[in-house]
């Protein structure tokens, strides 16, 4: 099954721009992946879908600074003019073979 | 609007039984496949499960596999997961979601396995 990797902890100042990374595993660089936010003590919430080609669909009511990319095996979310609000733990997520697997999680500090 | 809400969360002892259930509403039910995540305290996600839509076919994590059963009953737009023979490594929040990937997630119910 596919493995999903992120980097454990990313820091950006308030009013600035971040890039989060999550790495398809050999094999696997056409997957589409989902980002989710999850902030402290609260259920996740599901961001967008990013496709391999770099397309992206956001869920309802998620801001226009959140937005996806992707280049080969990576697939990228991309937070614009950083909030306070959005300091949280952001996961992405794939499916195979009717499998999900998850990320280990990206924690977010807005400085 | 979607909304999950789960319910049936407990202490619970080694060895002992669970039932829990998401309660859906704001969309077709039985038009989606709906899945079972958990969070273990200060960890991250993990997929438990997830059912088809008709409910005929279920899929499940090899952590949790022969003792965990999903099943669904669209009537009443609700999806279950009997837990059995739970252990320490089974306390978590679990997390009912929608689709896959999931586009909705419930407000999670926290399982406590501890003698």
């Amino acid at each position: 099954q596919p493995v999903l990797t992120q980097s454990s902890s990313a820091s950006a100042s308030l009013g600035s721009s971040v890039k989060l990374t999550c790495t398809l595993s050999s094999g696997r660089v056409s997957y589409i992946i989902a980002w989710h936010q999850q902030e402290s003590g609260k259920a996740p919430r599901y961001l967008m879908k990013v496709e391999g080609s770099g397309s992206y669909n956001k869920g309802s009511g998620v801001p226009d600074r959140f937005s996806g990319s992707s280049s080969g095996a990576d697939r990228y979310l991309t937070i614009s003019n950083l909030q306070s609000e959005d300091e949280a733990d952001y996961y992405c997520e794939t499916w195979d073979s009717n499998i999900a697997v998850f990320g280990g999680g990206t924690q977010l500090t807005v400085l | 609007e979607v909304q999950l809400l789960e319910s049936g969360g407990d202490l619970v002892q080694p060895g002992g039984s669970l039932r829990l259930s998401c309660a859906a509403s704001g969309f077709t039910f039985s038009s989606y496949a709906m899945s079972w995540v958990r969070q273990a305290p200060g960890k991250g996600l993990e997929w438990v499960s997830h059912i088809s839509g008709s409910g005929s076919y279920t899929y499940y994590a090899d952590s949790i596999k022969a003792r965990f059963t999903i099943s669904r009953d669209n009537s009443k737009n609700t999806l279950y997961l009997q837990m059995n023979s739970l252990r320490d490594e089974d306390t978590a929040v679990y997390y009912c979601a929608k689709d896959r990937p999931a586009t909705h997630w419930g407000q999670g119910t926290l399982v406590t396995v501890s003698s």
